[in-house]
Formats: C-alpha cells, sequence, structure tokens
C-alpha cells in the first residue's frame, strides 16, 4: 500500500506570495493532519480534517488555511507568505484521526523556503 | 491540555550499548502515546504506538516502550544500538481535540 504522498518536496517562494502544498493520504484512511516543524518551535499543529470537515484548527494566523476533497486528498494555503513560515511542513493520515485508536501516518514533507 | 517533555536535547551512545529515551506526559485521561523517528529530511515514521492494555509495548526495528501511569511517563528503549538508529526521536500524546501533542524531540548519535 502506497505511503502518504506530499507535493512538491520543496519550494522556494519570496514574501508575499502565496502557495499551495499538497497532500495524498493512504488509501482508505479519511483523517488528513498537517504539522509545521521548524527548528526553534519543534512540531506544531495545523489543522486537521475528515470526510472534508475541520474538526480542528492549531494557534496560527488566518493566512494558513486548508481543505480536503471527496477523496481524502487534502492542500494546503499560506497567503501573504513571511521569512518565518519558512519550515518542513508534514501531512499525516488516518484511518478515524487522532481520536480513533489508529496512528498517524507521516509523509515525507514539502520543505518550504520563503527568501 | 495536553504537553509532551523530552528531557534529553541530545544522547551519544556507542553501537551496540542500549538506549533510552525518556517521555514524559500530561494529560487529563488515559493518553494514546506514540513515538516516532525522524531521519534527516524525512517525514515521521511509527516506532511504536500505546491505547491500552499491556503496558509494555513492542515496536518495529527492535525498540520497545513501557506506560507508566504513576509517573505519566512513556520511556522508549532499545537493547543494543545500531549505527543506523541515529536519528531524531519524537514522543507524542493525543488525541485531546483532534491532535497529537509532540515532545521537543531527542536528537540520538551512534559512535563506533
Amino acid at each position: 500500500k502506497a505511503g502518504v504522498t506530499q507535493t512538491p518536496r520543496y519550494l522556494i517562494k519570496t514574501r508575499g506570495q502565496q502557495v499551495t502544498l499538497s497532500c495524498s493520504p493512504i488509501s482508505g484512511h479519511r483523517s488528513v493532519s498537517w504539522y509545521q516543524q521548524t527548528p526553534g518551535q519543534g512540531l506544531q499543529f495545523l489543522f486537521e480534517y475528515f470526510s472534508e470537515t475541520q474538526r480542528n484548527k492549531g494557534n496560527f494566523p488566518g493566512r494558513f488555511s486548508g481543505r480536503q476533497f471527496s477523496n481524502s486528498r487534502s492542500e494546503m494555503n499560506v497567503s501573504t507568505l513571511e521569512l518565518g513560515d519558512s519550515a518542513l511542513y508534514l501531512c499525516a493520515s488516518s484511518l478515524e484521526g487522532p481520536l480513533g485508536n489508529s496512528p498517524l501516518h507521516f509523509g515525507n514533507g514539502t520543505r518550504l523556503t520563503v527568501t | 491540555a495536553q504537553s509532551v517533555t523530552q528531557p534529553d536535547i541530545h544522547i551519544t551512545v556507542s553501537e551496540g550499548a542500549s538506549l533510552e529515551l525518556r517521555c514524559n506526559y500530561s494529560y487529563g485521561a488515559t493518553p494514546y502515546l506514540f513515538w516516532y523517528v525522524q531521519s534527516p529530511g524525512q517525514g515521521l515514521q511509527l516506532l511504536l504506538k500505546y491505547f491500552s492494555g499491556d503496558t509494555l509495548v513492542q515496536g518495529i526495528k527492535g525498540f520497545e516502550a513501557e506506560f507508566k501511569r504513576s509517573q505519566s511517563s512513556f520511556n522508549l528503549r532499545k537493547p543494543s544500538v545500531h549505527w543506523s538508529d541515529a536519528a531524531e526521536y519524537f514522543c507524542a500524546v493525543g488525541p485531546g481535540d483532534y491532535k497529537l501533542s509532540f515532545g521537543a524531540g531527542t536528537t540520538v548519535t551512534v559512535r563506533a
């Protein structure tokens, strides 16, 4: 079974631009979570989706948004990029999400660099 | 609120020696607990998980962890470390509010 696929692997953007990251979950998984990883803040929760519904959102500004499609694929968007948005963005999928006893499976991430 | 503390930022261990990584959590009910490993430039790979039942959990790559409710701990152990175990290790707790909370991570260096 294929794992979680994130595209692209690397992105370089300029301040003020916007970016869209994509995540394809493991087949059959209906929950997708997004995390931001930086050396200073570690792994920070962005949001979680289940069957196209956002069930929770982390403490990030409104510039960070996401969505999930009917096939469970998910995208996250960051508008008006700032230098501090440079990070590794990780997507994770699971059968039922964190409340169910199925663990999160992570993709290899998208490395975003903002210049 | 849920949180995880990994007291050791960096551990160096000789190949063949035993390894123990500490994890302390804060959670209001019975937690779900996880250990993940991350190699440079990669995502997180699940090593093992605890949901309920036997407090000693076996995982992949020869790792095990023990859930101790009285100490709010979930320490990770491996009897004999291989050079390929050099990586960063993360402990996580959930599932409050549909999310996991991660510790800051412990970097493991393996010396020959």
